[in-house]
């Protein structure tokens, strides 16, 4: 059984960073990309980025919203990917879900429960 | 940037109607459009990808179509777990969302 586990969420103040974990099992996850989705609350999904297998270069791509602030990253020998935000915004507050990527299909085909992270003074 | 717009934004259903949402792509994206489900509290769940396959254990009342620029879902006789918000989706963009109510 496929399952992704965000952990790593919670109160920041702007300007701050923090970093975010998903840990995967129930697949091989090196063969897989992984992307990042966040919902601010009462609000709609938007897409934070996502970063490819290592088969196709590991390489990364983001949201205009995010991009030069957060980073993406995985250990494929731990299974983990990781989301590296810096320079925090309150309007980063949201629900950041992991998932698995299909780039063949342009699909988040498998989800975690999320992770709240609220940007705040 | 491809930009999605769902319609209608909120819909009032009473069990058992067939309900249609639209997804429409701002440039042509052939067949590559998903569909999810997402519950108060839930992370989305995966329903239908290549416009019309229907994800693995999704059941058949839930139906996609659609290529280039216009995409459907269509739910052919609505549950009272069907009941949530519905998003389309080409990877780095998602629609705004329908919300799905008892009537």
């Amino acid at each position: 059984e496929v399952q992704l586990v965000e952990s790593g969420g919670g109160l920041v103040q702007p300007g701050r960073s923090l970093r975010l974990s998903c840990t995967a099992s129930g697949f091989t996850f090196g063969d897989y990309a992984m992307s990042w989705v966040r919902q601010a609350p009462g609000k709609g999904l938007e897409w934070v980025g996502f970063i490819r297998s290592k088969a196709y270069g590991g390489t990364t791509e983001y949201a205009a919203s995010v991009k030069g602030r957060f980073t993406i990253s995985r250990d494929d020998s731990k299974s983990i990917a990781y989301l590296q935000m810096n320079s925090l915004k309150t309007e980063d507050t949201a629900v950041y879900y992991c998932t698995r990527a299909d780039l063949t299909f342009f699909i988040c085909d498998y989800w975690g429960q999320g992770t709240l992270v609220t940007v705040s003074s | 940037d491809i930009q999605l717009t769902q319609s209608p934004s909120f819909l009032s259903a009473s069990v058992g109607d067939r309900v249609t949402i639209t997804c429409r792509a701002s440039q042509g994206i052939s067949s590559y459009l998903a569909w999810y489900q997402q519950k108060p509290g839930k992370a989305p769940k995966l329903l239908i990808y290549a416009a019309s396959t229907l994800q693995s254990g999704v059941p058949s009342r839930f139906s996609g179509s659609g290529s280039g620029t216009e995409f459907t879902l269509t739910i052919s006789s609505l549950q009272p777990e069907d009941f949530a918000t519905y998003y389309c989706q080409q990877l780095r963009t998602f629609g705004q969302g329908t919300k799905v109510e008892i009537k």
